[in-house]
């Protein structure tokens, strides 16, 4: 099966920076998604990555090494509306999906 | 309207009920998908519709049983289940299946409680 690692939690204060990482082992790989979960709430896109490299979106950024399975987000100028979970995703060489346990972010004031 | 949409939002139902989740997408897309969310855990796979067609089961037990009458309504009925069955219920809708960058748009989910 696919095996998709990530920390359960993190806590950081306003305004500052905070860095999630994720591993994987799959089998192929046809892209990297993260996605941005609030309590009670609908997990929504963030961003996608399938090249080597930085894609930066506003106050996140997402990178990818593909040679080192590995994929992290980086959230900017951290908002308390930002305390939510964040799950890393991906596409094997099937298409298929599959997701992490996803990292619990609490914003501090 | 929104993306994605599901109901009910909460449901609390005996192990021998009959009962059935319902997800609607209104973004034109061909993919529609049923996801488990446990407490804890990774999102798990379950079904998967391609243009109406059924391209995967991922070891579901047959007390969940998908319907996918059209590429913008999906169904799962559920009967007998298990207290252990409990938890969110999540629909999501892509573009098709095969292309990789398209991803999944998410509805808020159906909170289940087995008693």
């Amino acid at each position: 099966g696919q095996n998709i690692d990530q920390p359960t939690e993190m806590t950081a204060t306003e305004g500052a920076i905070v860095q999630i990482n994720c591993t994987y082992q799959t089998s192929g790989f046809n892209g990297l998604f993260w996605y941005q979960q609030h309590a009670g709430e609908a997990p929504t896109f963030l961003s996608y990555n399938v090249l080597d490299g930085l894609e930066e979106k506003g106050r996140f950024s997402s990178f990818l090494s593909r040679s080192k399975g590995y994929s992290y987000l980086l959230l900017k100028e951290l908002q308390m509306k930002d305390s939510a979970s964040y799950l890393c995703a991906v596409r094997d060489s099937d298409y298929k999906l599959s997701f992490g346990a996803g990292t619990t972010v609490t914003v501090r004031a | 309207e929104t993306g994605v949409t599901q109901t009910p939002r909460h449901l609390v139902m005996g192990m021998t009920n009959k009962k059935s989740l319902k997800c609607e997408q209104h973004l034109g897309h061909n993919a529609m998908y049923w996801y488990k969310q446990s407490a804890k855990k990774p999102l798990e796979l379950m079904f998967v519709y391609n243009f109406k067609e059924q391209t995967e089961n991922n070891s579901v037990p047959s007390r969940f049983s998908p319907e996918c009458p059209n590429s913008s309504h999906l169904f799962l009925h559920l009967h007998t289940l298990q207290p252990e069955d409990s938890a969110l219920y999540l629909c999501a809708s892509s573009q098709e299946t095969g292309k990789g960058s398209s991803p999944l748009h998410f509805g808020n989910g159906t909170r289940l409680t087995v008693t």
